[in-house]
């Protein structure tokens, strides 16, 4: 099995800041992650696939990043609405998996 | 527009079975292609994966709920349905259910692109 591992735990940025959240897999698999934004409350929504495209209405500073084992979610600018917990997901192989998440506070 | 809506009981006894429905509109489960994964979030943490049909009935399992997971589909209905059976405390969460697309030339081929509200099942005595 797959083990995703999320980095940092939290981090509280200000608005304006720049966000850089990393997803490192147990083993290579190539470009097969997706982040998903789940705000407080709300069902996770698919923010980023294949590693570095930017699903239907997601800001342009949203961006991904990364393959084999090692990928980055960045948020160039942060905005308020953007505090959330972010998650990412492989889809290498069965079973599938999420990391234990990144949540990002905006001050 | 793909919509997706979960139901089923909010309190569940330890041991007892859990049966939550998902019932989708805009999409017929039985497209080509079309597939329904379960997800789950206990309160406070992390997703984590269940179970996955797609089109053919082919069904995928995560080793968190061993054997006590069944995924089906009910193609007159267009509704996915996810049972556990002898529920604990530590199955309470909200459960999601997400549409995903493996037909060739999708946008979001192979990710959870639409999902439901959840239901937040509850398991205590």
């Amino acid at each position: 099995e797959i083990v995703l591992t999320q980095s940092p735990g939290s981090l509280s940025l200000s608005p304006g800041e720049r966000a850089t959240l990393s997803c490192r897999a147990s083993q290579s698999i190539s470009n097969n992650i997706a982040w998903y934004q789940q705000k407080s409350g709300q069902a996770p929504r698919l923010l980023i696939y294949d590693a570095s495209n930017r699903a239907t209405g997601i800001p342009a500073r949203f961006s991904g990043s990364g393959s084999g084992t090692d990928f980055t979610l960045t948020v160039s600018s942060l905005e308020p609405e953007d505090s959330a917990v972010y998650y990412c997901q492989h889809r290498y192989s069965w079973p599938l998996s999420f990391g234990g998440g990144t949540k990002v506070e905006i001050k | 527009q793909i919509t997706v809506k979960e139901s089923g009981p909010t309190l569940v006894k330890p041991t007892q079975t859990l049966t939550v429905t998902c019932t989708f509109s805009g999409v017929s489960l039985s497209a080509d292609g079309v597939g329904v994964g379960w997800i789950r979030q206990p309160p406070g943490k992390a997703l984590e994966w269940l179970a996955y049909i797609n089109w053919n009935y082919e069904q995928r399992y995560s080793s968190i709920l061993g054997s006590r997971v069944t995924i089906t589909r009910d193609n007159s209905k267009n509704q996915a349905v996810l049972t556990v059976t002898d529920m604990d405390p530590a199955d309470t969460a909200t459960y999601y259910c997400a549409h995903r697309q493996d037909a060739s030339g999708s946008h979001y081929r192979f990710w959870f692109d639409s999902w439901g509200q959840g239901t937040l099942v509850t398991v205590s005595s």
